[in-house]
């Protein structure tokens, strides 16, 4: 079945530093969203991507989706200590569900 | 404000106890959807509702059972639980395919989850 690898799974940088993390799939996807989850709370959803090789900002957050269709990327610049948390991609599988990445974990130290 | 409450937010019980969890949402979407979060596990999708009607159940065991009077309303009905059931429990929201317009439709919304504890 489907599935989405998350890479790295975890990292601990350095406060203003910049961060790169990605996510692969073992079949093509036509969307690709990235999500946030803060300790004890709910995901937030950060970036939603629609079409290959788009590139989209949010703030210091820019995420791409690959051209294959296969892989997405999501970057942070500049880190802050809010950045903390855990980092989830996802995409869909039939019309109404989503699969969801293992994660990268964040760590940011001032 | 993510449009998506959950109460109780922490809940503690024993294995012989009967307890329900609340999601409300607040946002015009039509689907639901029940998750549980173990630590260092992906997001397990439990049950789908669309325009009130279960549309997926995740091969769960039935000490779970879930209710969605309304599409603006989901429960979820706890019995029996054993200790490996305790894990977040996360209820999200989205808007059906074909009615949001190109895309929109995988977008779900989270609500902040309940943290429950099977004693």
């Amino acid at each position: 079945g489907q599935q989405l690898n998350q890479s790295p799974q975890s990292m601990f940088i350095q406060e203003g530093e910049d961060v790169s993390m990605n996510c692969t799939s073992s079949s093509i996807f036509n969307t690709w969203l990235w999500y946030k989850q803060d300790p004890g709370e709910g995901p937030v959803l950060l970036i939603a991507l629609y079409k290959a090789g788009e590139l989209t900002s949010n703030g210091r957050l820019t995420a791409q989706f690959g051209i294959t269709r296969k892989d997405s990327f999501l970057n942070i610049s500049a880190s802050i200590p809010s950045d903390v948390g855990i980092y989830f991609c996802a995409g869909p599988r039939d019309t109404d569900k989503l699969i969801f990445g293992t994660g990268t974990r964040l760590q940011v130290f001032p | 404000e993510t449009g998506v409450t959950q109460t109780p937010r922490h809940l503690v019980m024993g294995m012989t106890n009967k307890k329900s969890l609340k999601c409300e949402q607040h946002l015009g979407h039509n689907a639901m959807y029940w998750y549980k979060q173990s630590a260092k596990k992906p997001l397990e999708l439990m049950f789908v509702y669309n325009f009130k009607e279960q549309t997926e159940n995740n091969s769960v065991p039935s000490r779970f059972s879930p209710e969605c009077p309304n599409s603006s309303h989901l429960f979820l009905h706890l019995h029996t639980l054993q200790p490996e059931d305790s894990a977040l429990y996360l209820c999200a929201s989205s808007l059906r395919w074909g009615l949001a317009g190109v895309g929109s439709y995988n977008e779900q919304f989270f609500g902040p989850g309940t943290r429950l504890t099977v004693l």
